[in-house]
């Protein structure tokens, strides 16, 4: 069945460093792919969102590409903020159920 | 954000009595979730509805029921609440169109003792 698997966390980073996340995907057909960010003791937020192969999704200074050829949606940010820190998760849509496909999410710090 | 509202947002109760959570939504849209979050295990989908009075299991529906009787309210039932049910609880909802993301609530801590 389809998957989702991220790198492990925690990822521990200095402020102003560049940040990447691994994801890559296992699936049938052509999901949707999403970056969800969840912050300390609150609900997931949409991040960003890609619906085919090339796509880039983009928001806050955080990018990600729909690598069809690598599986791959990695998750990047030039400079990282003390504000980052959170866990981030990668999730593709199946496109028969549009249900989400979890990876296990990756704890991020960053340290001034 | 989403108009999404789940009750209660904290809640501790014993092993073996019910627990009812609510979810509700001001987006009118067509898709409801509930997912658990444990360490270690990430969000896992627990049922989900796709209309008012359509639901189906997801991958942990064991010892959860659920019941949509209007758009905008979507209720988790633990008929007999265990330790291991002890959980963060997150609704979701998505709108009825293709690749649209699901938007979650703040969810809700629940204790079983």
């Amino acid at each position: 069945g389809d998957s989702v698997t991220q790198m492990e966390g925690p990822v521990t980073l200095s402020e102003e460093a560049f940040l990447t996340i691994n994801c890559t995907y296992t699936a049938t057909g052509y999901p949707s792919l999403f970056w969800y960010v969840q912050y300390p003791g609150e609900g997931l937020q949409l991040l960003l969102k890609a619906t085919k192969a090339d796509d880039k999704g983009s928001n806050k200074g955080f990018e990600a590409t729909y690598r069809k050829e690598t599986t791959s949606f990695h998750l990047e940010k030039g400079s990282v903020q003390v504000s980052d820190s959170a866990v981030y998760f990668c999730a593709l849509s199946d496109r028969s159920n549009y249900q989400l496909i979890w990876g296990a999410g990756t704890k991020l710090i960053i340290k001034p | 954000d989403a108009g999404i509202t789940q009750s209660p947002r904290h809640k501790v109760t014993e092993t073996g009595t019910p627990v009812t959570l609510r979810c509700h939504q001001t987006e009118n849209h067509r898709y409801m979730y509930w997912y658990r979050q444990d360490p270690g295990h990430g969000l896992r989908l627990i049922h989900y509805s796709y209309g008012v009075k359509d639901t189906d299991k997801g991958e942990v529906s064991d010892g959860y029921s659920v019941s949509r009787s209007k758009t905008e309210d979507f209720l988790l039932t633990l008929e007999s609440a265990t330790s291991s049910q002890t959980s963060v609880y997150f609704c979701a909802i998505r709108p009825g169109t293709d690749n649209q993301p699901q938007h979650f609530g703040d969810g809700t801590r629940l204790s079983i003792l």
